[in-house]
């Protein structure tokens, strides 16, 4: 059974600050999804990950993804405010012929001035 | 297109009510997906649907919980008497067969169980 880890689950940090997002899958997957959250709002697409080696980029976020690993990272450069939110990483299941996504905690990100 | 959306937003119902949620996705796509998300943890997958066919319910799924695709277009998740621990916000995605499978969420439906 697909089981996918997020850490840390909250993250506090300051403007102008560094920080990497862990997500950890048990099994293979060939799909991998980051997903932005506000409170009370539904989910935003954020970076599609689909080999090993993939790098994505938008703005001051950096996805990666090793599938050999299992492990994908979210690296967050020089944080501002706007990026306070819940990211999500969705893992695709490959049981059966379905596209399942299966969903970590996520992680609560606050960037204080 | 303005993308997938959910009616009603919020909805509040007694112990032992029924309640139907209905989503309309983005109109090229033909697959559909509901989710339940509880405060603090991540989306729960409760069932898939490729064009009007149901593919998969989640075990987690209760008899309670039924859900409808009648043309391949929008679709229905109705519960029936409901109970407090249905309370959630029930989300609608939808995708297509041709991309990356991505899935584009819609705005959800907040349920409140007295």
């Amino acid at each position: 059974e697909l089981k996918v880890e997020q850490n840390p689950l909250f993250l506090s940090m300051q403007e102008g600050k560094n920080y990497t997002i862990y997500c950890n899958y048990s099994t293979t997957s060939d799909r991998l999804y980051w997903y932005r959250q506000d409170p009370g709002k539904s989910l935003e697409s954020l970076f599609v990950l689909l080999s090993n080696g993939a790098v994505k980029q938008e703005g001051r976020l950096m996805a990666s993804l090793d599938t050999k690993a299992r492990l994908s990272t979210l690296h967050i450069t020089a944080a501002v405010h706007d990026l306070s939110a819940t990211y999500f990483c969705a893992v695709g299941d490959n049981a059966g012929n379905n596209r399942k996504l299966i969903w970590g905690l996520g992680t609560s990100l606050a960037v204080n001035p | 297109d303005t993308g997938v959306s959910q009616n009603p937003r919020h909805k509040i119902t007694k112990r032992g009510q029924n309640v139907t949620f209905r989503c309309d996705p983005i109109s090229e796509h033909n697959r559909l997906y509901w989710y339940r998300q509880t405060l603090g943890q991540g989306p729960e997958f409760l069932t898939y649907f490729q064009n009007e066919a149901q593919l998969e319910k989640s075990r987690l799924l209760s008899d309670r919980f039924s859900a409808e695709r009648p043309k391949g277009s929008f679709s229905t998740l109705e519960i029936q008497r409901t109970e407090q621990g249905d309370s959630a916000m029930y989300l609608c995605a939808s995708s297509s067969t041709s991309g990356v499978g991505e899935q584009f969420f819609g705005p959800g439906t907040r349920l409140t169980v007295l």
